[in-house]
């Protein structure tokens, strides 16, 4: 099992620019998240899809949107990046109910100049 | 709105030292407390948690302590190894409408060194 698995794994944009990125899991999990971490401020969360056809705005929703495609993957979109967007992106998944760790994937490295 | 506050942001510690991450809460509706451990590069990994109907929980060298009264919470890791050196996150459960959120603190970077 490759578990969770982020494409890109760096990406610089230019400020207007957009991008998806991609995140996929072959566990089967139910649930799906993506997170920004930036230095001092810990991982906060974006958006997250409890369940195939769900999503749900997070802790900082603004200036993404997100899609979950199929139950294995989900993708966040930067329509128009800002500076304020370089940070660097994980997605995690879970199978959804009761207690059950999140598997996060290697993180995509984003610069926005 | 920090919902987990963390402590210290970073430490330093000798080989064979214990090392001591404190956390604390507000939430009343968090009802479960996990460590993640995160190596430069990678993406953070479950290290240990905790329900808080439980006031110690031990793996190994590394020790949740939980504190319902005072929300608070702590990771101890014994005989402290280079290995060690990563960042560590405290985090804390609610579930919303059937669905587990969880909230993060801000993180401890810990060197051990030799």
């Amino acid at each position: 099992n490759a578990g969770v698995t982020q494409t890109p794994k760096f990406q610089v944009l230019k400020t207007g620019q957009s991008m998806t990125l991609q995140c996929a899991q072959d566990m089967n999990h139910n649930s799906m998240y993506w997170y920004r971490q930036d230095p001092g401020m810990g991982l906060r969360l974006i958006y997250y899809s409890a369940s195939e056809g769900t999503t749900d705005k997070g802790e900082v929703p603004n200036g993404y949107n997100v899609s979950r495609l199929n139950k294995r993957e989900f993708s966040l979109r930067l329509e128009s990046a800002a500076p304020s967007q370089t940070s660097v992106y994980f997605c995690a998944s879970n199978t959804g109910t009761g207690w059950y760790e999140q598997y996060f994937g290697p993180g995509t490295r984003l610069t926005v100049t | 709105q920090q919902q987990v506050k963390q402590s210290p942001q970073s430490l330093i510690v000798q080989k064979g030292g214990i090392s001591i991450i404190n956390c604390a809460y507000e939430n009343t509706a968090f009802d479960y407390f996990p460590w993640y451990q995160q190596f430069p590069g990678k993406g953070p990994a479950l290290l240990i948690a905790i329900r808080p109907d439980v006031s110690e929980k031990k793996e190994g060298r590394f020790t949740i302590s939980f504190n319902k009264s005072a929300k608070q919470f702590s990771l101890h890791i014994m005989d402290s190894q280079p290995g060690d050196s990563a960042t560590y996150f405290c985090a804390a459960r609610s579930v919303i409408r059937g669905y587990q959120k969880v909230t993060f603190g801000t993180g401890t970077k810990l060197q051990v060194i030799p």
